[in-house]
Parts: C-alpha cells; sequence; structure tokens
C-alpha cells in the first residue's frame, strides 16, 4: 500500500541556518505531494504542494521537489526564522482513491 | 472562509463509555478523513469516507466505527473507550482530484479515564 516516511526528528538549528527534511514516499499510481505544517497549538496547514514529476513547490521560503526517480519530496529553506518552529508533515493522496497519508512528522526548533 | 468543525476541543470520558465524536465541513467535499495523532507516530488513518453512507478502513480502524449520513457529516464512534484510545483525534476534508488540499479542524484531545 502507499506509505511515507519522513526524517526523525526533532531537528534543532540556529537562527539563518539551512533546513532539509526528506520525505520519501512509496505509492502506486501518480499521486499528489503535500507539506503540511503545524504550529503550536494550532491545526494542520497546507505549506506547499506538487502534483505531478518534477513540479516544485514553494511557500513562504520553503520549497520541495517531486522527484519519481527517487520517489522524494524534501523540504528544505534557505535560511530558518525562530517563526518557522514547528511539526512538519509530508503527505501523499492517491490518484487512484483519494486516500491522504501522513507521514510521522518532523519538529523543528529554531533558536535564536 | 472554509472550515471544518470538531464538535469538542476537549472530551474526559471513563472507561467503557460509547463516544461520539463529530465532525462538520462546509465546503460541500466528497472525501472526509478521521486522524490520530499521537507524538512519534504521526497522523493515522483510521476511517475515511468518499461519499454519503461510503466509508473505507484505514491503517488503525479497530475499535473504531465510522458513520456518514450526510455529505457535510463524519462522525468517528468509539463503541467502548479504552485508555490506549487517549489521543489527538483531527478530522480533514477534501475534494475527489488529487491534486487538491485537504482541511483540517482543529483537533480533539481525547483522555479516556
Amino acid at each position: 500500500g502507499n506509505s511515507v516516511t519522513q526524517m526523525e526528528g526533532p531537528v534543532t538549528l540556529s537562527e539563518e541556518a539551512f533546513l532539509t527534511i526528506n520525505c520519501t514516499y512509496t505509492a502506486t499510481g501518480y499521486p499528489s505531494l503535500f507539506w503540511y505544517v503545524q504550529y503550536p497549538g494550532e491545526g494542520l496547514q497546507l505549506l506547499l504542494k506538487a502534483t505531478k514529476a518534477d513540479d516544485k513547490g514553494s511557500n513562504k521560503g520553503f520549497e520541495a521537489t517531486y522527484r519519481k526517480e527517487t520517489t522524494s519530496f524534501h523540504l528544505e529553506k534557505g535560511s530558518v526564522q525562530v517563526s518557522d518552529s514547528a511539526v512538519y508533515f509530508c503527505a501523499l493522496k492517491s490518484s487512484n482513491t483519494g486516500k491522504l497519508i501522513f507521514g510521522q512528522g518532523t519538529t523543528l526548533q529554531v533558536k535564536p | 472562509d472554509v472550515k471544518v468543525t470538531q464538535s469538542s476541543r476537549y472530551l474526559v470520558k471513563r472507561t467503557g463509555e460509547k463516544v461520539f465524536l463529530e465532525c462538520v465541513q462546509d465546503m460541500d467535499h466528497e472525501n472526509m478523513f478521521w486522524y490520530r495523532q499521537d507524538p512519534g507516530l504521526g497522523l493515522r488513518l483510521i476511517y475515511f469516507s468518499y461519499d454519503v453512507k461510503m466509508k473505507e478502513k484505514g491503517d488503525i480502524p479497530e475499535g473504531y466505527s465510522v458513520s456518514r449520513e450526510k455529505k457535510e457529516r463524519f462522525s468517528l464512534i468509539l463503541e467502548s473507550a479504552s485508555t490506549n484510545q487517549t489521543s489527538m483525534y483531527l478530522c480533514a476534508s477534501t475534494t475527489l482530484p488529487e491534486n487538491t488540499e485537504a482541511f483540517f479542524g482543529q483537533g480533539t484531545r481525547l483522555t479516556v479515564v
């Protein structure tokens, strides 16, 4: 079945550091890929998405590229801020069923 | 503003009680989901529904059932609550095309004592 695997956290960085959170997936068909973010005390919200191979999603300085050959969708940001501290979830949505599957989540803590 | 509303933010129930968690969306979405969120385990899918009265088991359906009598409402039922069902429960909804995002409720923190 479909699955998503994320790098384990927590990830602790200093402000302005470079961020990478790894995400790989297993899926049949042609899923869409998403990154969701959960800020402390809040619900999940969409950060970015990519719907086909080689698409790049971007938002708020974050980027991720849909790599079909490596079945990956790694999240990157060039310079993190304290306000980026949150839990980040990689997810895929099946093209066959519409089923939405999440990874384990990665906690990011950014220190001033 | 699109909205997914869960009926309670916090619930405390006793072991063995039947518990109902309600979720309502106002976007006319076909698909609705129930997840539980536990530290280190991420979001695990309990059940999802792709139409009224239609449902499919997720990864951890044991001890749960669901009901979808109307398109906008998706209920999660704990038939006999147990302490290992203490968790954060999240409801989400989305439309059919695979490239559309899901919208989430604020979550229900359930404690079973």
